[in-house]
Order: structure tokens, then C-alpha cells, then sequence
């Protein structure tokens, strides 16, 4: 079954404010993680990873966050414009020479003006 | 320019029919994939190829045929549609094996009547 999931389904935020979408993950081999964006009637586009051996990552505007202690992930957007609205999906990578990710549900991130 | 282009966008056909799916990149990448968006947006790999050899094969019906006749091109037949069948079909590429950095196409919309 899957082992990536999401806390949130749908999440409303005005413009301005900081959004935080979580995703959680139940394999502890798993050792790379990815965001990935996804606006209406186009293709998913990466947004940032990160390995596990880091806590956190940084971007433009985007920062990941992992907890490993209780196998967590959460995608913080500064100052939320309405182009951020989009589905935002969490990918982990289990390793071991596996290289396809395992996608998790998606979250529906809606940025009201 | 557009980097994963695939054709056509929207698919309408009968049950029973035989249909294919174009993907080309031209980004210079080795990897090409085909996944599967269901109605909940759940992301599923169907095939990965790398430099025209299948590598990654998911339990897929082998009504599904996908054929790589260069490393720029991924298209895939389905033969016998069903109604299960329709979903939006997504092409993505990436440099080799193992880069997560997918670049995704727009999708092919498949409606199954």
C-alpha cells in the first residue's frame, strides 16, 4: 500500500499569508523526499527535495522541513500569492536501488486574493 | 520549446477501441516515464524507460504496450480500452535513472465511454 499520505486534503489561506501543507510517510528506509507542484490542467513541476540526512532546505519563497523521529515532511510557502494555488504532492524514495518515487495524495492548496 | 510535449491532449473513444499516446523530449534526457492521475489525483508509474530500454514495468494490464523507438520518445498503446481506463495520462523525463528532478508533460485527459 502506500506509505505516503497527507494530514490535509484541502487548505484555504489568503494572499500574504505563510502556508504549510504536511505530509506524512511511514518508511523509515526511505531517504529522499520531494515536492511537487501541480496547477490546474498541467503537469506536476518540482518544487525542492530533500535527502534525509538533512532537517531542513531552503528555496525561493519555499522551505521543506523533515522530522525523521516521527516521520514527517511539511512544505512552507512564504507570503502565499494566488499563483501558489495548485495540488501540492509530497514523493519519497525508499533507496536500496529503487529510484522511483512513491507519490502521496496531494493537497489542494487554495490562495484567496 | 516545449520541453515533454505530448499528444493529444483530450482523448475521447469507445470502449473496446485501440488508442496511442505520443511523448517526446527535448530536453538531451535519458529517462522517460509514463504515469497514470486517477480521478483523486493519485500519481501512479506505469513504465520508465532508459535509453530506449523498459526498465521499470508496474503491474499494468498488458493491454498497455509502451514503445520507445529513440531516447526522445516514449509513446504508449492501449489496446481494448475500458472504462477503468480513463484517467489523465502523464509523460515525464529526466536526465538518467535516480533524478528525481522530473519534468512532466501536460497530460493526455483519456475518457472512456
Amino acid at each position: 500500500g502506500e506509505s505516503v499520505g497527507l494530514h490535509l486534503p484541502t487548505l484555504s489561506v489568503q494572499e500574504g499569508d505563510n502556508s504549510i501543507i504536511n505530509c506524512a510517510y511511514s518508511n523509515s528506509a526511505s531517504d529522499y523526499f520531494i515536492w511537487y507542484k501541480q496547477e490546474s490542467g498541467k503537469g506536476p513541476q518540482f518544487i525542492i527535495d530533500i535527502r534525509s540526512n538533512m532537517d531542513k532546505r531552503q528555496g525561493q519563497r519555499v522551505t521543506v522541513l523533515l522530522n525523521k523521529t516521527v516521520k514527517h515532511l511539511s512544505l512552507q510557502i512564504a507570503a502565499t500569492q494566488p499563483g501558489d494555488s495548485a495540488v501540492y504532492f509530497c514523493a519519497e524514495n525508499i533507496g536500496g536501488g529503487s529510484y522511483i518515487p512513491t507519490f502521496g495524495r496531494g493537497t489542494s492548496l487554495i490562495v484567496h486574493p | 520549446d516545449t520541453a515533454v510535449s505530448q499528444t493529444p491532449k483530450y482523448l475521447v473513444t469507445q470502449m473496446g477501441n485501440d488508442k496511442s499516446i505520443k511523448c517526446e523530449q527535448n530536453l538531451g534526457h535519458d529517462t522517460m516515464y509514463w504515469y497514470k492521475q486517477d480521478s483523486k489525483k493519485f500519481l501512479k508509474i506505469m513504465f520508465s524507460y532508459n535509453n530506449k530500454e523498459l526498465i521499470i514495468n508496474e503491474t499494468v494490464p498488458n493491454r498497455f504496450s509502451p514503445k520507445s523507438p529513440d531516447k526522445a520518445h516514449l509513446n504508449l498503446h492501449i489496446n481494448s480500452l475500458e472504462l477503468g481506463d480513463s484517467a489523465v495520462y502523464f509523460c515525464a523525463s529526466s536526465q538518467e535513472p535516480g533524478d528525481y528532478g522530473y519534468t512532466f508533460g501536460s497530460g493526455t485527459r483519456l475518457t472512456v465511454v
